[in-house]
């Protein structure tokens, strides 16, 4: 069975750091990209980050390019999201959803969510 | 990157039929075969109903069907059923090596 749980929410203030994690479980992890989509209280879903198998590309929003970075580890099944100079827009339920395909592609399975709350 | 237009809502009685349209641009849902759909109830995460515009991932069931014509593509649920009514979001791939949500359309089974 596929898992993805994701971890490190928190509350953050403005400018801040954080850094999310997704452990998964029950796939080839290292065959599969990774992305990140964010949520934001009471709205859509918006596509946030991509990296491939084998962490060689990745891609980003333009609303988070340059302050988002995403990597993996793939001999610990974990793919992270490091957020810096974080704004009160950021503030989303991020989650982790693993790719069909080795890169960008469709999402078929998705963590439950880790709450980020950027605020002072 | 500009999200796709999807309709806020639709609705349709129990039994009926309904298409959620979602439009773009020759840069994302017109120039590739690469839109997806997801459904998500409140407070859950999305699932993953159609994929590669027409593809059904295995136990989704045969009543979801996706399609394209230009830079529009289709969500048809057929013989809608009370637990069909929730948030809908299409996705797409784009030419930036991105990819983009709908706005979401919020279905009501009347």
């Amino acid at each position: 069975e596929v898992q993805l749980l994701e971890s490190g929410g928190g509350l953050v203030q403005p400018g801040g750091s954080l850094r999310l994690s997704c452990a998964a479980s029950g796939f080839t992890f290292s065959s599969h990209g990774m992305s990140w989509v964010r949520q934001a209280p009471g709205k859509g879903l918006e596509w946030v980050s991509v990296i491939s198998n084998d962490g060689g590309n990745s891609y980003y929003a333009d609303s988070v390019k340059g302050r988002f970075t995403v990597s993996r580890d793939n001999s610990e099944n974990t793919v992270y999201l490091q957020m810096n100079s974080l704004r009160a827009e950021d503030t989303a339920v991020y989650y982790c959803a693993k790719s069909l395909y080795t890169s960008i592609a469709d999402l078929d399975y998705w963590g439950q969510g880790t709450l980020v709350t950027v605020s002072s | 990157q500009s999200a796709l237009t999807q309709p806020a809502s639709v609705s349709g009685s129990p039994g009926q039929s309904i298409t959620i349209s979602c439009t773009g641009t020759s840069s994302d849902v017109g120039g590739y075969n690469y839109v997806s759909w997801y459904q998500q109830h409140p407070g859950k995460a999305p699932k993953l109903m159609i994929y590669d515009v027409t593809n059904r991932p295995s136990g989704v069931s045969n009543r979801f069907s996706g399609s394209k014509s230009g830079n529009t593509a289709s969500l048809t649920i057929s013989g809608l059923q009370a637990e069909d009514e929730a948030d809908y979001y299409c996705n797409s791939y784009t030419s930036s090596n991105t990819r983009v949500f709908g706005g979401g359309t919020k279905l009501t089974v009347l």
